[in-house]
């Protein structure tokens, strides 16, 4: 069936220091690209999302990229910042149901102090 | 505009029992969804909900279950309560445009756990 992968599980970065979470779809009709971010106790939170007409997209801190061609896509957090500590989920869907939405399984991402 | 919201936050029932959680849909969003999530298997789709019609339904038992109201609140309910039931739940809602794919935004999730 289709999948997402996403790496690494973990992720340890000096405050301060970028950050990049990669994910990997198998799905080519896939064409949204959602990035959620959970801190704990709390639901996912929409942090950024990019759809398959576009390679980059940027909010402040933020940033994602596409590569259709290799279905990869990344998450890019620069000037890591304690409150960035959170589990990642990537994400990639085709159409208009959620049932077609198919999640990656997480990168946790803790920042030093 | 509030975001949505699910109640109880935290549930303890045990093995056997049956429980209902209850999701209100941010104000316009038409779409419901309902997943569970566990450390193990993640995100896991249940179901998704539209005009109060079950539109697609993921790979669990009939034991789950669900529905939709006229103003687009939605229900699940878990019969026969087992251990593996224990999860977060969580629901989310999407404007649901035909041809479209459009943005889940979810809620804060109801703890359930089952002893």
């Amino acid at each position: 069936g289709e999948n997402v992968e996403q790496h690494p599980s973990t992720l340890s970065v000096q405050e301060g220091d970028s950050a990049v979470i990669k994910c990997t779809y198998s799905d080519s009709a896939s064409n949204y690209f959602p990035w959620y971010k959970q801190e704990l106790g709390k639901g996912p939170q929409l942090i950024i999302d990019i759809r398959s007409n576009v390679g980059e997209k940027k909010d402040q801190r933020i940033a994602v990229t596409l590569n259709k061609t290799a279905k990869h896509f990344s998450l890019h957090i620069t000037e890591t910042q304690p409150e960035d500590s959170a589990v990642y989920f990537c994400a990639a869907s085709r159409g208009s149901s959620a049932s077609k939405i198919i999640f990656g399984s997480g990168t946790r991402l803790s920042i030093r102090p | 505009k509030a975001g949505v919201t699910q109640t109880p936050r935290y549930l303890i029932k045990t093995r056997g029992q049956q429980v209902t959680l209850s999701c209100s849909p941010i104000s316009g969003h038409r779409s419901v969804s309902w997943y569970q999530q566990t450390p193990g298997q993640g995100l896991q789709f249940l179901f998704e909900y539209f005009s109060e019609t079950q539109r697609n339904k993921g790979n669990f038992p009939g034991r789950f279950s669900g529905r939709q109201f006229s103003n687009s609140r939605s229900e699940m309910n878990v019969s026969t309560l087992e251990l593996g039931d224990s999860a977060l739940y969580l629901c989310a809602s999407s404007l649901y445009r035909q041809g479209s794919t459009d943005t889940q935004y979810f809620g804060p999730g109801t703890r359930l756990t089952v002893l």
